[in-house]
Protein backbone atom coordinates (compact mmCIF):
# COMPACT_ATOMS: atom_id res chain seq x y z
CA UNK A 1 0.00 0.00 0.00
CA UNK A 2 0.49 3.55 -0.13
CA UNK A 3 1.55 4.15 3.54
CA UNK A 4 1.50 2.45 6.69
CA UNK A 5 -2.03 1.73 7.89
CA UNK A 6 -3.98 0.54 11.42
CA UNK A 7 -7.14 -0.91 12.28
CA UNK A 8 -9.31 0.06 14.06
CA UNK A 9 -8.49 3.73 14.22
CA UNK A 10 -10.62 3.74 17.38
CA UNK A 11 -11.16 1.20 19.80
CA UNK A 12 -13.33 1.71 23.00
CA UNK A 13 -13.38 -1.23 25.79
CA UNK A 14 -14.24 -1.87 28.92
CA UNK A 15 -11.51 -2.61 31.79
CA UNK A 16 -10.76 -6.30 31.88
CA UNK A 17 -11.14 -6.84 28.69
CA UNK A 18 -8.93 -8.61 25.25
CA UNK A 19 -7.96 -6.36 22.66
CA UNK A 20 -6.06 -6.57 19.39
CA UNK A 21 -4.91 -3.85 17.18
CA UNK A 22 -3.34 -4.28 13.53
CA UNK A 23 -0.99 -2.42 11.59
CA UNK A 24 0.03 -2.84 8.29
CA UNK A 25 3.20 -1.91 6.51
CA UNK A 26 4.66 -0.24 3.94
CA UNK A 27 5.27 -3.55 1.31
CA UNK A 28 8.32 -4.34 1.52
CA UNK A 29 9.46 -3.04 4.38
CA UNK A 30 11.15 -5.16 6.92
CA UNK A 31 11.57 -3.19 10.09
CA UNK A 32 8.19 -2.79 12.27
CA UNK A 33 7.78 -0.74 15.24
CA UNK A 34 5.18 -0.22 17.97
CA UNK A 35 5.14 2.81 20.40
CA UNK A 36 2.56 4.15 22.44
CA UNK A 37 1.07 8.31 22.86
CA UNK A 38 0.11 9.24 26.03
CA UNK A 39 -1.78 12.75 25.98
CA UNK A 40 1.04 15.50 25.38
CA UNK A 41 3.96 13.23 25.56
CA UNK A 42 5.91 11.97 22.70
CA UNK A 43 5.87 8.26 21.49
CA UNK A 44 6.92 5.85 23.37
CA UNK A 45 8.20 2.70 22.21
CA UNK A 46 7.24 -0.77 22.58
CA UNK A 47 8.81 -3.66 20.40
CA UNK A 48 10.39 -3.96 17.27
CA UNK A 49 10.76 -6.32 14.81
CA UNK A 50 13.10 -7.24 12.23
CA UNK A 51 11.01 -9.18 9.86
CA UNK A 52 9.24 -12.06 12.00
CA UNK A 53 11.14 -12.05 14.90
CA UNK A 54 10.65 -9.45 18.04
CA UNK A 55 14.38 -8.16 18.18
CA UNK A 56 13.35 -5.84 21.01
CA UNK A 57 10.48 -6.10 23.12
CA UNK A 58 11.94 -4.21 26.01
CA UNK A 59 9.37 -1.26 26.29
CA UNK A 60 6.56 -3.55 26.54
CA UNK A 61 5.49 -2.68 29.93
CA UNK A 62 4.10 -5.83 31.36
CA UNK A 63 3.33 -9.42 30.46
CA UNK A 64 -0.22 -8.61 29.40
CA UNK A 65 1.15 -6.38 26.05
CA UNK A 66 2.31 -8.99 23.64
CA UNK A 67 2.73 -8.72 19.87
CA UNK A 68 3.22 -10.67 16.82
CA UNK A 69 4.59 -10.37 12.91
CA UNK A 70 4.23 -14.18 11.80
CA UNK A 71 4.47 -13.68 8.45
CA UNK A 72 7.08 -10.65 8.41
CA UNK A 73 4.57 -8.29 7.27
CA UNK A 74 1.35 -7.47 8.94
CA UNK A 75 1.46 -6.83 12.87
CA UNK A 76 -1.19 -7.29 15.94
CA UNK A 77 -0.43 -5.97 19.13
CA UNK A 78 -2.78 -7.85 21.46
CA UNK A 79 -3.61 -6.60 25.23
CA UNK A 80 -4.72 -9.13 27.59
CA UNK A 81 -7.50 -7.84 30.80
CA UNK A 82 -7.09 -4.08 29.67
CA UNK A 83 -6.79 -1.59 32.34
CA UNK A 84 -7.63 1.93 32.24
CA UNK A 85 -3.86 3.11 32.54
CA UNK A 86 -3.68 1.31 28.86
CA UNK A 87 -5.64 3.90 27.60
CA UNK A 88 -3.16 5.70 24.87
CA UNK A 89 -2.92 6.54 20.82
CA UNK A 90 -0.75 3.15 19.55
CA UNK A 91 1.46 3.82 16.74
CA UNK A 92 2.76 1.75 14.41
CA UNK A 93 6.16 2.54 12.08
CA UNK A 94 7.73 0.97 9.47
CA UNK A 95 11.23 1.27 7.61
CA UNK A 96 13.96 0.12 5.55
CA UNK A 97 17.18 -1.46 7.75
CA UNK A 98 18.87 2.11 8.55
CA UNK A 99 16.40 4.57 7.29
CA UNK A 100 13.61 6.82 8.28
CA UNK A 101 10.12 5.69 9.99
CA UNK A 102 7.32 6.42 8.79
CA UNK A 103 4.08 5.89 10.97
CA UNK A 104 0.73 4.66 10.52
CA UNK A 105 -2.50 7.12 12.07
CA UNK A 106 -2.74 5.33 14.85
CA UNK A 107 -5.01 3.33 17.20
CA UNK A 108 -6.73 5.30 20.03
CA UNK A 109 -7.58 2.78 22.60
CA UNK A 110 -10.13 4.08 25.09
CA UNK A 111 -10.64 2.07 28.18
CA UNK A 112 -13.70 2.65 30.51
CA UNK B 1 21.19 6.50 27.74
CA UNK B 2 20.36 8.74 25.04
CA UNK B 3 17.45 11.00 25.58
CA UNK B 4 16.08 14.21 23.23
CA UNK B 5 15.01 17.27 25.02
CA UNK B 6 12.91 19.90 23.95
CA UNK B 7 13.25 23.02 26.12
CA UNK B 8 9.78 24.84 24.69
CA UNK B 9 6.51 23.48 25.30
CA UNK B 10 5.32 25.93 22.71
CA UNK B 11 6.17 28.30 20.27
CA UNK B 12 4.56 31.63 18.93
CA UNK B 13 5.08 33.08 15.42
CA UNK B 14 3.73 35.52 13.27
CA UNK B 15 3.41 34.47 9.87
CA UNK B 16 6.09 35.03 7.22
CA UNK B 17 8.65 35.16 10.53
CA UNK B 18 11.78 32.91 10.87
CA UNK B 19 10.93 30.25 13.19
CA UNK B 20 13.44 27.71 15.03
CA UNK B 21 11.89 24.82 17.38
CA UNK B 22 15.02 23.91 19.38
CA UNK B 23 16.04 20.44 20.28
CA UNK B 24 19.24 18.89 22.23
CA UNK B 25 20.04 15.69 22.51
CA UNK B 26 22.62 12.89 24.34
CA UNK B 27 24.44 10.10 23.01
CA UNK B 28 26.97 8.04 22.94
CA UNK B 29 28.38 7.94 19.10
CA UNK B 30 27.15 9.49 16.62
CA UNK B 31 23.82 10.24 16.49
CA UNK B 32 20.83 9.75 14.13
CA UNK B 33 18.63 12.70 14.47
CA UNK B 34 15.16 13.30 13.06
CA UNK B 35 12.28 15.37 13.27
CA UNK B 36 8.29 14.96 13.06
CA UNK B 37 5.64 16.56 12.77
CA UNK B 38 1.92 15.45 14.17
CA UNK B 39 -0.88 17.45 12.87
CA UNK B 40 -4.15 17.19 14.87
CA UNK B 41 -5.77 13.10 14.84
CA UNK B 42 -2.94 12.64 12.69
CA UNK B 43 0.45 10.41 12.66
CA UNK B 44 3.70 11.33 12.82
CA UNK B 45 4.84 12.80 9.44
CA UNK B 46 8.78 12.36 8.48
CA UNK B 47 10.29 16.03 8.29
CA UNK B 48 13.85 15.30 7.94
CA UNK B 49 16.95 13.09 9.09
CA UNK B 50 20.43 13.95 9.44
CA UNK B 51 23.04 10.81 9.57
CA UNK B 52 26.31 12.18 8.36
CA UNK B 53 27.64 14.86 6.16
CA UNK B 54 26.60 18.57 5.96
CA UNK B 55 25.35 19.62 9.04
CA UNK B 56 22.60 21.98 7.18
CA UNK B 57 19.71 19.27 6.15
CA UNK B 58 17.14 20.37 4.15
CA UNK B 59 13.61 18.50 4.26
CA UNK B 60 10.23 18.62 3.22
CA UNK B 61 7.88 21.51 3.46
CA UNK B 62 10.57 24.24 3.04
CA UNK B 63 11.60 23.03 6.76
CA UNK B 64 15.60 22.68 7.77
CA UNK B 65 17.74 21.66 11.22
CA UNK B 66 21.30 22.61 11.94
CA UNK B 67 23.30 19.89 13.24
CA UNK B 68 26.24 21.48 16.00
CA UNK B 69 27.90 18.63 17.61
CA UNK B 70 29.97 21.29 19.79
CA UNK B 71 26.34 22.62 21.37
CA UNK B 72 24.50 18.77 20.98
CA UNK B 73 21.34 20.27 19.05
CA UNK B 74 19.48 19.75 16.38
CA UNK B 75 17.15 22.86 15.78
CA UNK B 76 14.55 22.86 13.35
CA UNK B 77 13.90 26.19 11.37
CA UNK B 78 12.11 27.77 8.66
CA UNK B 79 12.80 31.34 7.18
CA UNK B 80 9.40 32.33 6.84
CA UNK B 81 6.05 30.47 8.49
CA UNK B 82 3.47 29.43 7.42
CA UNK B 83 -0.24 29.24 9.36
CA UNK B 84 -0.74 25.54 8.28
CA UNK B 85 2.97 25.04 10.06
CA UNK B 86 0.92 24.91 12.90
CA UNK B 87 1.34 21.65 14.40
CA UNK B 88 3.07 19.44 17.19
CA UNK B 89 6.99 18.93 16.23
CA UNK B 90 9.11 16.05 17.55
CA UNK B 91 12.81 15.58 17.78
CA UNK B 92 14.24 12.22 17.95
CA UNK B 93 17.23 10.39 17.77
CA UNK B 94 17.83 6.99 16.72
CA UNK B 95 19.33 3.91 19.35
CA UNK B 96 22.21 2.92 17.31
CA UNK B 97 21.33 -1.01 18.03
CA UNK B 98 17.57 -1.28 17.48
CA UNK B 99 16.59 1.26 14.97
CA UNK B 100 13.97 2.34 17.80
CA UNK B 101 13.19 6.34 17.93
CA UNK B 102 13.66 8.11 21.32
CA UNK B 103 11.63 11.18 21.26
CA UNK B 104 11.23 15.09 22.58
CA UNK B 105 8.39 15.41 24.71
CA UNK B 106 7.10 17.52 21.73
CA UNK B 107 6.76 21.53 20.82
CA UNK B 108 3.49 23.06 19.74
CA UNK B 109 4.28 25.50 17.06
CA UNK B 110 1.12 28.18 16.63
CA UNK B 111 1.26 30.62 13.59
CA UNK B 112 -0.76 33.51 13.92
CA UNK B 113 -1.95 35.51 10.56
Amino acid sequence: GAGVSQTPSNKVTEKGKYVELRCDPISGHTALYWYRQSLGQGPEFLIYFQGTGAADDSGLPNDRFFAVRPEGSVSTLKIQRTERGDSAVYLCASSDPGQAQFFGPGTRLTVL
Amino acid sequence: AQSVAQPEDQVNVAEGNPLTVKCTYSVSGNPYLFWYVQYPNRGLQFLLKYITGDNLVKGSYGFEAEFNKSQTSFHLKKPSALVSDSALYFCAVRDMNTGKLIFGQGTTLQVKP
